[in-house]
């Protein structure tokens, strides 16, 4: 049962452009949810949070939106930058389920130049 | 530095060989994490460890053991028994408190069994 789920496994888009990332979960008892970054061969870095009674927190060229009627968030990075080519997974925390975090598939980027 | 390390960084293993995968941190963190990463897939638990002498199984245990005796160290023995051990191996570490969601991961182990 796959609890958070990112429909789209990949996304190309422009230098410049806004890239948005999806992410789907089912469990309404998560607390956080976090993005990560990740590189081929290297371990994720961790991107941006926001917490389940906040809509929106904003770091620089990352939001991350929060819908929880809709059980859906999404990260907007705009504007977009080749470096931000990689692979970005969506990841839900709920302490009272021993401190574990539930990822998603992953969603490929490719910013073109 | 701060920070944790996975060694080596490709492992080549024969079938039917047990292997083990080191991770140390000196974050000093309460708990540490393993995951495991197939090719087009995301993250998913294997263990976890909130404190010292202290395990839990996480989405796929099987054929996988591990074990705490130092705070700093949280070593994943991949056995004979796993059936597809071919994958890219994270270990993961946290503190433990309210508010305190966010793991930092290592560069990750590359396992190859042929």
């Amino acid at each position: 049962d796959q609890q958070v789920k990112q429909n789209s496994p990949s996304l190309s888009v422009q230098e410049g452009r806004i890239s948005i990332l999806n992410c789907d979960y089912t469990n309404s008892m998560f607390d956080y949810f976090l993005w990560y970054k990740k590189y081929p061969a290297e371990g994720p870095t961790f991107l941006i949070s926001i917490s389940s009674i906040k809509d929106k927190n904003e770091d620089g060229r990352f939001t991350v939106f929060l819908n929880k009627s809709a059980k859906h968030l999404s990260l907007h990075i705009v504007p977009s930058q080749p470096g931000d080519s990689a692979v970005y997974f969506c990841a839900a925390f709920r302490g009272a389920a021993g401190n574990k975090l539930t990822f998603g598939g992953g969603t490929r980027v490719l910013v073109k130049p | 530095d701060g920070g944790i390390t996975q060694s080596p960084k490709y492992l080549f293993r024969k079938e039917g060989q047990n292997v083990t995968l080191s991770c140390e941190q000196n974050l000093n963190h309460d708990a540490m994490y393993w995951y495991r990463q197939d090719p087009g897939q995301g993250l998913r638990l294997i263990y976890y460890s909130q404190i010292v002498n202290d395990f839990q199984k996480g989405d796929i245990a099987e054929g996988y053991s591990v074990s705490r005796e130092k705070k700093e160290s949280f070593p994943l023995t991949v056995t004979s028994a796993q059936k597809n051990p071919t994958a890219f191996y994270l270990c993961a570490s946290s503190i433990l408190g309210t508010g305190s969601y966010e793991q930092y991961f290592g560069p990750g182990t590359r396992l190859t069994v042929t």
